[in-house]
């Protein structure tokens, strides 16, 4: 059964770049696409991109400027950074799998890894 | 851009009665559209996708319907696990959620 577990800094200074992590167990790495959604304290989802096992990326345009999605085949886990974060940034974040490219609008994420809080404050 | 409205925002049910949940898209999406519900505290749980499939384990009292631009989410018997926010999505884009709440 596939797992996602997720790791990073919770506490940043406005203008930091956020930094997190999700590595995949014990499932296919290939032939899915991994996503980041994030959720403000709350409020609802917000899709921040995606990237396949091939470093082939995907970004909500809102966010595109300062949203890098990187990929390490090597150990089956994928990074999210955020640059130049303000308060505006705290939430919840996730990954997810995402069973066809969110992009390309059939995709759907069933797989989701538990969360990570991220705090913006100066 | 595609925007995704659900409604109500907020639906009271009793346990064992039926929730209808609505869900609209500002242009066709065809059946590419997902239902995931979401407990406090935790992350969200994909339960329906291609607007009826149900994903794995999701029990059959979960139904999807629609495509084109509505769809419904129909709980068919609420049970206590059940009360949670339900949110849609196509695309890169997430509907701002129902939430059921005990009547």
């Amino acid at each position: 059964q596939v797992q996602l577990q997720q790791w990073g800094a919770g506490l940043l200074k406005p203008s930091e770049t956020l930094s997190l992590t999700c590595a995949v167990y014990g499932g296919s790495f290939s032939g899915y696409y991994w996503s980041w959604i994030r959720q403000p304290p709350g409020k609802g989802l917000e899709w921040i991109g995606e990237i396949n096992h091939s470093g082939s990326t995907n970004y909500n345009p809102s966010l595109k400027s300062r949203v890098t999605i990187s990929v390490d085949k090597s150990k089956n886990q994928f990074s999210l950074k955020l640059s130049s974060v303000t308060a505006a940034d705290t939430a919840v974040y996730y990954c997810a799998r995402g069973e066809g490219p969110i992009v390309g609008a059939t995709g759907f994420m069933d797989v989701w890894g538990q969360g990570t809080t991220v705090t913006v404050s100066s | 851009e595609i925007v995704m409205t659900q409604s109500p925002a907020t639906l009271s049910v009793s346990p064992g009665e039926r929730a209808t949940l609505s869900c609209r898209a500002s242009q066709s999406v065809s059946s590419n559209l997902a239902w995931y519900q979401q407990k406090p505290g935790q992350a969200p749980r994909l339960l329906i996708y291609g607007a009826s499939t149900r994903a794995t384990g999701i029990p059959a009292r979960f139904s999807g319907s629609g495509s084109g631009t509505e769809f419904t989410l129909t709980i068919s018997s609420l049970q206590s696990e059940d009360f949670a926010v339900y949110y849609c999505q196509h695309g890169g884009t997430f509907g701002p959620g129902t939430k059921v709440d005990i009547k």
